[in-house]
């Protein structure tokens, strides 16, 4: 079980740029979360999927911050014109059902906006 | 806005004490809680979780739940420098909703 896997572990953008976040749940996993953890405003929800299809988005900053899962294998989280407040480490997570399922965590991508 | 109160922002106790930690909901329909433990420069681990009114002990490791208040704490007995970290506490309805967390205490067990 390789657990949930994030890529890239790390990445560097330039101010303006477009940055695209990757993230594997878990097979047979049918609940996947996004969060951003900073140090100031600690580990914030994004967004939430189950079965694909997104559930609750209400994290989600609306207009340069867009999340997709195209398939049951990935999620993406794609963040438009990146400014430095985004710098953070963005975390995925996924539960099997979501419900009393704790949900696991991959490494997370840290993303530093320059 | 669903959101998790965490006291205290820090603590720091010696090796071998007590530490406990606090943790609040303001969902009234809240029905599972969760305590995940991080480590610097490392992704949050769950550590326990707990569902209905009492206790549940694993280890050195003791949780509680008082849902009328709303209010789960986490006690950890004999603790270890390696218990050092930043402890996360997680909310949740039933049903599958989305996973709300406080924004942690930070545990120092000094030597």
């Amino acid at each position: 079980n390789a657990g949930v896997i994030q890529t890239p572990r790390h990445k560097v953008t330039g101010k303006g740029q477009e940055a695209t976040l990757w993230c594997e749940p878990i097979s047979g996993h049918s609940a996947v979360f996004w969060y951003r953890q900073t140090i100031v405003q600690g580990l914030e929800f994004l967004t939430y999927f189950r079965n694909q299809a997104p559930i609750d988005d209400s994290g989600m900053p609306k207009e340069r911050f867009s999340a997709q899962m195209p398939n049951q294998s990935h999620s993406t989280l794609k963040i438009q014109s990146t400014q430095p407040q985004d710098s953070a480490v963005y975390l995925c997570a996924s539960s099997p059902t979501g419900g009393n399922q704790a949900p696991l965590f991959g490494e997370g991508t840290r993303l530093s906006v320059l | 806005q669903q959101k998790v109160q965490q006291s205290p922002e820090s603590l720091i106790v010696p090796e071998g004490g007590m530490a406990s930690l606090n943790c609040t909901s303001s969902d009234r329909n809240v029905d599972y809680f969760w305590w995940y433990r991080q480590h610097s420069g490392k992704s949050p681990k769950m550590l326990m979780s707990i569902f209905s009114n009492g206790e549940k002990e694993e280890g050195r490791f003791t949780v509680h739940l008082n849902k009328a208040s709303l209010h789960t704490s986490l006690h950890i007995r004999d603790s270890q420098p390696s218990d050092s970290a930043l402890y996360l506490c997680a909310a949740s309805r039933a049903g599958g909703y989305k996973v709300v967390f406080g924004s942690g205490t930070r545990l120092l067990v000094s030597p």
